[in-house]
This record gives C-alpha cells, sequence and structure tokens, in this order.
C-alpha cells in the first residue's frame, strides 16, 4: 500500500534563507510526483509534476528532485519571501487516485 | 478564463437534512473528482468519475452520493448518513484519468459545517 510521507510538518523561516521540503513515498513505482501550493481556505495549485523518468523540473525559484529508487522528492524554495507562506503537498498516482502527504505548512517572516 | 468553480463556498447542514456542493468546470476535462480534507490529514478521494455517465467510488464514499449528466458538472450530494460531515470538499479535474497520472486541476474548496 502506498504511503506518502511530508516532513516536516511546520517550518517558519526569515525572508531570504533557501529551504527545503521533503516526501517520502512507500512504493518506489510511481509513475509520476506532483507538488502542490494551499493557501489558508482555498484550494491546490500545480507547482511542479516530475515524471519518473526525470530527477529534476524547475519553475522559477522553485525546483522539485525525484529520486524513486530511495523514496524521495524534494521541493527546493531559493530566497524564499512572506509570499511563499503556504501549505506544501506532494502526491503520487496510485490506481486512478491521488496519494496525498499531509503536508508541510511554511510560514516565511519578514 | 478555463478553471474549476466551486459553489458555495461555505455550507451549513441541519440534522437530518441532505446537501449539495456544486463543482463545474470549463476545460473541458473528462475526469472529475471530488476530495474531502481534515485538519490534520492528507486528502481522501470520495468519488470520481471518467467520464459522462460513469463514477466510481473511492476510499470514503459512504454517505456521499453523486452523478455525472454532463461533462462540466459534477455535483456531490452529503447524505443524512454521513455522521461527520464537517470538512472542506475540493473539486478537481484532469484531460483524463489515466491512473490518476494526468495532472489535477483544483478548484477553491466548499466548507461544510453542522448547525
Amino acid at each position: 500500500k502506498q504511503e506518502v510521507t511530508q516532513i516536516p510538518a511546520a517550518l517558519s523561516v526569515p525572508e531570504g534563507e533557501n529551504l527545503v521540503l521533503n516526501c517520502s513515498f512507500t512504493d518506489s513505482a510511481i509513475y509520476n510526483l506532483q507538488w502542490f501550493r494551499q493557501d489558508p481556505g482555498k484550494g491546490l495549485t500545480s507547482l511542479l509534476l516530475i515524471q519518473s523518468s526525470q530527477r529534476e523540473q524547475t519553475s522559477g525559484r522553485l525546483n522539485a528532485s525525484l529520486d524513486k529508487s530511495s523514496g524521495r522528492s524534494t521541493l527546493y524554495i531559493a530566497a524564499s519571501q512572506p509570499g511563499d507562506s503556504a501549505t506544501y503537498l506532494c502526491a503520487v498516482p496510485n490506481t486512478d487516485k491521488l496519494i496525498f502527504g499531509t503536508g508541510t505548512r511554511l510560514q516565511v517572516f519578514p | 478564463d478555463g478553471g474549476i468553480t466551486q459553489s458555495p463556498k461555505y455550507l451549513f447542514r441541519k440534522e437530518g437534512q441532505n446537501v449539495t456542493l456544486s463543482c463545474e468546470q470549463n476545460l473541458n476535462h473528462d475526469a472529475m473528482y471530488w476530495y474531502r480534507q481534515d485538519p490534520g490529514q492528507g486528502l481522501r478521494l470520495i468519488y470520481y468519475s471518467q467520464i459522462v455517465n460513469d463514477f466510481q467510488k473511492g476510499d470514503i464514499a459512504e454517505g456521499y452520493s453523486v452523478s455525472r449528466e454532463k461533462k462540466e458538472s459534477f455535483p456531490l450530494t452529503v447524505t443524512s448518513a454521513q455522521k461527520n460531515p464537517t470538512a472542506f470538499y475540493l473539486c478537481a479535474s484532469s484531460m483524463q484519468n489515466q491512473g490518476a497520472r494526468q495532472p489535477q486541476h483544483f478548484g477553491d474548496g466548499t466548507r461544510l459545517s453542522i448547525l
């Protein structure tokens, strides 16, 4: 059974720091992995989708890496800003559904 | 602009009442999904539909019902049989399901509370 874990559950950092969010999955036979952002009281916004054949995917200050063999993905945020404050979730597909982690709640303070 | 519209944003249910959450998409997507989000838990799949007039149960379908009469619309009814309906409900869509491998796009959610 696929399980997805995100550590830490919460993170608070000063503006300007580079930071790494972690996502672990138990079954390495994934097709892809998707990272989402969720603002309070809002839906999910897709940030990056990384295919199993890729090792990295970049969008602006965001970089997602994938290591299938170790069951891990990381989301790197460069030069963090207060506007990056949100909950970040990762998800992997499994038999017609996405399996989500419980998310990392990020706060970036000025 | 293409997107997913959920309504209402907030909904209150009385004991013994059925309520219906609306989800409409203009992305021309075949597949649509309903998720439930509770504090401290990941999203859990309630129902999904891969095509008009067809839908499948997800992990927590008990106490919920859906219909898919039009490609654009996938309403969710929370029935009185759902004893703990207080949660944030999210609707999503993707071009096709293909084992959930296609990117999913989400609406802004409906928060349901018990009166």
